[in-house]
């Protein structure tokens, strides 16, 4: 079975500061890694994923994530937050092979403050 | 081309009564998956269908079904409405392959009163 902690529920940062989501997952197989926003009465949009190779994986909006199989994390970071990216992260594994379903962690609320 | 369309967007059940959702994946894709977002257990998985076959279920009761329809949309549909199925639907939509990006729709609320 595998399992997303979010360990953060909500994370209220200034606008131009840096930020940093966490995401420790658990897994008996190898992963693949996601990171979804969701804004006010939207779907989730996705920001960027891990499937192999590079450790640091560049999204959108200026996001970014490094994946850390030893503490088998996934942390979310910008260098310099706006207003506009005041919204829910979601992070969520699926496991390799035949299974094809997403397992989402809880959600961190990220507020942006000016 | 066109994102993940679902309909209603919107709705208003009463307990005991049964809805269906609908849901138009991405031109091509032939995997979709509906999850239920609620306030309290967060985003669960309901099932995935590819092909017209279910390849994978959640953890939901029987009163949870879905199909895919050889053009590859798809309806979910909840019999015997109870309280705790108020919550978001999402459909996803993927080529199918394992790691391909799953694309979300905007997603139905439903409301049972």
């Amino acid at each position: 079975a595998q399992s997303v902690t979010q360990l953060d529920s909500q994370v209220p940062v200034f606008e131009e500061a840096p930020v940093e989501l966490r995401c420790n997952y658990s897994s008996s197989v190898s992963v693949y890694l996601f990171w979804y926003v969701q804004y006010p009465n939207q779907g989730l949009q996705l920001l960027l994923k891990y499937l192999s190779g590079s450790t640091l994986v560049k999204g959108i909006n200026g996001f970014e994530a490094e994946f850390n199989k030893s503490q088998t994390s996934f942390h979310l970071r910008k260098p310099s937050v706006h207003i506009s990216d005041t919204a829910e992260y979601f992070c969520a594994v699926s496991g390799g092979g035949s299974n094809y379903k997403l397992t989402f962690g809880k959600g961190t609320l990220l507020t942006v403050n000016p | 081309k066109a994102g993940v369309t679902q309909t209603p967007r919107y709705l208003i059940k009463t307990r005991g009564q049964q809805v269906t959702l609908s849901c138009s994946p991405i031109s091509g894709h032939r995997s979709v998956s509906w999850y239920q977002q609620t306030p309290g257990q967060g985003l669960q998985f309901l099932f995935e269908y590819f092909s017209e076959t279910q390849r994978n279920k959640g953890n939901f009761p029987g009163r949870f079904s879905g199909r895919q329809f050889s053009n590859s949309r798809s309806e979910m549909n909840v019999s015997t409405l109870e309280l705790g199925d108020s919550a978001l639907y999402l459909c996803a939509s993927s080529a199918g392959s394992s790691g391909n990006t799953i694309y979300f729709g905007e997603g139905s609320w439903l409301t049972v009163v």
